[in-house]
């Protein structure tokens, strides 16, 4: 079964440094999503990207935070000068349909992403 | 404020036990409701979608059944085995929210052999 992938599985970072998170999504979709876990804590949407553009983000996604789909296979977050409080399980997912109404949305296995 | 409820937070359950797992949520107009499975440390797997129209799905030992109503969902496991042991959480996109998820905290079920 298609599957989304994820690398790393595990990225440790300096503080204040960049660090870009890479996904794979299904191929044959079309809607693509990053969301974040905070150890202990919900799962939380940070952004939706369609079309080469985003299609929604959250007050999380702020100016430090950037997606791309730099080809036609890759879609990236990228975090410019990370956080202690960016650590986190970063889960990327796809979707073939952006309404979902009969489609769920698949998930990547995560790059948890530690900030020292 | 749109928010997904599972309590309790935990389980324990004997090995072979049919068991229901709640989840609750505000405002009563979705466009589905998703469980999913996570195992320690990895990702989610998706389990079961239902759609705003439905009633309810299944998929082998698993039925998940939705109230829109009352913003209620539960995922009903048959003669549960020590392998179900995982987090399971619930998730709901609202309309208008343009297809994100919001997720429930899980509950963290342990089946005992």
């Amino acid at each position: 079964e298609p599957e989304v992938t994820q690398t790393p599985s595990h990225q440790v970072t300096q503080m204040g440094q960049e660090v870009i998170l890479r996904c794979v999504p299904i191929s044959n979709h079309l809607y693509f999503y990053w969301y974040r876990q905070i150890l202990g804590q919900k799962v939380e949407f940070l952004v939706s990207f369609y079309n080469n553009e985003i299609s929604e983000k959250s007050e999380i996604f702020d100016d430090q935070f950037s997606v791309e789909r730099p080809d036609g296979s890759n879609f990236t977050l990228k975090i410019r000068s990370t956080k202690l409080e960016d650590s986190a399980m970063y889960f990327c997912a796809s979707s073939d349909s952006k309404w979902a109404s009969n489609q769920p949305q698949h998930f990547g296995d995560g790059t948890r992403l530690s900030i020292l | 404020k749109q928010e997904v409820t599972q309590i309790p937070a935990a389980l324990s359950v004997p090995e072979g036990e049919n068991l229901v797992l709640n989840c609750s949520f505000t405002d009563s107009a979705i466009y589905n409701l998703q469980w999913f499975r996570q195992d320690p440390g990895k990702g989610l797997t998706s389990l079961l979608l239902i759609q705003s129209s439905q009633r309810e799905q299944t998929s082998g030992r698993l039925n998940a059944s939705l109230d829109k109503s009352s913003g209620r969902s539960t995922l009903y496991i048959a003669a549960s085995q020590p392998g179900d042991s995982a987090t399971y959480l619930c998730a709901v996109t609202y309309t208008g929210a343009n297809s994100k998820l919001t997720f429930g905290k899980g509950i963290t079920l342990s089946v005992r052999p």
